[in-house]
């Protein structure tokens, strides 16, 4: 079965740093993979998703991400973060089979910027 | 504009009693999804129905239950409530295969 694996539980940087959330997932065959974004007291948000072609995803707010086939990786970053980037954010798979709708989501990480 | 709605967000029931959370989207949506989120369990998917008069079993289905009876709706009942059901119950709507999932905004359930 597949998984995901969010490295961190829990992030706090200082505004301007930059950010690098993990990701790491298991199945063998293709992959559509997403990362989903939860501000305090709101549903999820895509933040951006990677279906093919260019391993390099952009996304809003200034995010982006790097599908590494070989790393099974899907690491989410962003150069500068600011203040209402605190959040949850979920990684989150989807396998390529027959009637594979559904998606598996990681643990998640939490980040709290710090003005 | 389209959305998807859940109701209630918030409800405290008792131990054994039967609760029914409603799912709504505008969207026109074929794919319907219901999830839990527990703390340090990210989203786990419950049922999930991919059209009218079709419900499927996710990974933590025991004691949930669904039905579809048009492509608006998916409620997510709960048989016989149990304590370890307290949590925040997401819906979700897809319109193909691949495509983005839209969440609700969240029906946090306490059983007490």
């Amino acid at each position: 079965a597949q998984s995901v694996s969010q490295h961190n539980h829990h992030v706090i940087l200082s505004e301007a740093a930059s950010l690098e959330l993990g990701c790491n997932y298991s199945y063998g065959g293709t992959v559509n993979l997403f990362w989903y974004v939860q501000y305090p007291g709101q549903h999820l948000q895509l933040l951006l998703k990677y279906f093919s072609g260019d391993p390099l995803v952009k996304g809003i707010k200034g995010f982006e991400a790097e599908f590494i086939k070989s790393k099974f990786s899907f690491n989410l970053r962003k150069p500068s973060v600011q203040w209402s980037d605190t959040a949850e954010y979920f990684c989150a798979l989807r396998h390529s089979g027959a009637g594979s709708y559904q998606l598996t989501f990681g643990k998640g990480t939490k980040l709290s910027v710090i003005p | 504009d389209a959305e998807i709605t859940q109701s209630p967000r918030h409800k405290i029931t008792e131990t054994g009693r039967q609760v029914t959370l409603a799912c709504h989207q505008t969207w026109n949506h074929n794919n319907m999804f219901w999830y839990r989120q527990d703390l340090g369990h990210g989203l786990r998917l419950i049922h999930y129905s991919y059209g009218v008069h079709d419900t499927n079993k996710g990974e933590v289905s025991d004691g949930y239950s669904v039905s579809r009876s048009n492509t608006e709706d998916l409620p997510l009942t709960l048989e016989s409530a149990a304590s370890s059901q307290t949590s925040v119950y997401f819906c979700a709507s897809s319109d193909s295969p691949g495509n983005t999932q839209y969440f609700g905004p969240g029906t946090r359930l306490t059983v007490l």
